[in-house]
C-alpha cells in the first residue's frame, strides 16, 4: 500500500487567486496523479506527472491553468490559478504501485477548494 | 477507449438487507476493474479488484463482486447492509496491463448508497 497526505486538507479562496496543493508519498513512486471530483460528480483524471519530465495533462485541463511540478519521488504539487467558482472541487492525488497482474492505484485524502 | 456505466445513482436499503450497486463496463482490452468507497470528508478506499483471475471477487467489510464478461457487468453486492455502508460508490475501469496505458481509470459517475435504520 501507500501512505498519501496532503495539504492543506481544505481552505476557502478568492476569485482571481491561486491556490498550491502538495501531496506526499511515504515512498518513491514513478508516477503520480492528480485528479478533480467537482460537487456531486465522479472523478475526473487532470494530469499525470511523473519525475523528471513534464506533467501530461487530459484534454479540457491545461498547464496554464494547472501547473504542477514533481521535483521528486515522493512529492508534487497542483497549483489552481487564477480561481472562479467553478474550480471549487475536491481535489486528489493518487500514486501507482506495481502488482503482479495489475497496477493499484492509491489515493490521498483529497483537499477540499471553495472558491468564493 | 473503455467506459463505465454506474446505473443508479442513489440506491436506498434497510438495514440488514441486500446490498446491489450495478456496473456496466466497456473496454477495448481485457479490463481490470475495481470498486472503491468514499465515506463522507473521507479518501477513496478499495473494496475490492478483479484482474482476470476468479471472477466472483471479495473484498472488505463482506461486499463482493463478479465480473460477467458476457453482460460487461461487474455488480457490487452484499447479504446484509450495515449503517456504517452509507457512503458513494464508484465503480472503476482500466486496461488489464502493467505496460501501456494502465494508469488510465475511468471512474463511473458514482452510485449513493444510503441505509435505512
Amino acid at each position: 500500500s501507500a501512505v498519501i497526505s496532503q495539504k492543506p486538507s481544505r481552505d476557502i479562496c478568492q476569485r482571481g487567486t491561486s491556490l498550491t496543493i502538495q501531496c506526499q508519498v511515504d515512498s518513491q513512486v514513478t508516477m503520480m496523479f492528480w485528479y478533480r471530483q467537482q460537487p456531486g460528480q465522479s472523478l475526473t483524471l487532470i494530469a499525470t506527472a511523473n519525475q523528471g519530465s513534464e506533467a501530461t495533462y487530459e484534454s479540457g485541463f491545461v498547464i496554464d491553468k494547472f501547473p504542477i511540478s514533481r521535483p521528486n519521488l515522493t512529492f508534487s504539487t497542483l497549483t489552481v490559478s487564477n480561481m472562479s467558482p467553478e474550480d471549487s472541487s475536491i481535489y486528489l492525488c493518487s500514486v501507482e504501485r506495481e502488482g503482479v497482474s495489475y497496477n493499484e492505484q492509491f489515493f490521498g485524502p483529497g483537499t477540499r477548494l471553495t472558491v468564493l | 477507449a473503455q467506459s463505465v456505466t454506474q446505473l443508479d445513482s442513489h440506491v436506498s436499503v434497510s438495514e440488514g438487507t441486500p446490498v446491489l450497486l450495478r456496473c456496466n463496463y466497456s473496454s477495448s482490452y481485457s479490463p481490470s476493474l475495481f470498486w472503491y468507497v468514499q465515506h463522507p470528508n473521507k479518501g477513496l478506499q478499495l473494496l475490492l479488484k478483479y484482474t482476470s483471475a476468479a471472477t466472483l471477487v471479495k473484498g472488505i467489510n463482506g461486499f463482493e463482486a463478479e465480473f460477467k464478461k458476457s453482460e460487461t457487468s461487474f455488480h457490487l453486492t452484499k447479504p446484509s447492509a450495515h449503517m456504517s455502508d452509507a457512503a458513494e460508490y464508484f465503480c472503476v475501469v482500466t486496461i488489464n496491463s502493467a505496460g501501456a496505458g494502465s494508469y488510465q481509470l475511468t471512474f463511473g459517475k458514482g452510485t449513493k448508497l444510503s441505509v435505512i435504520p
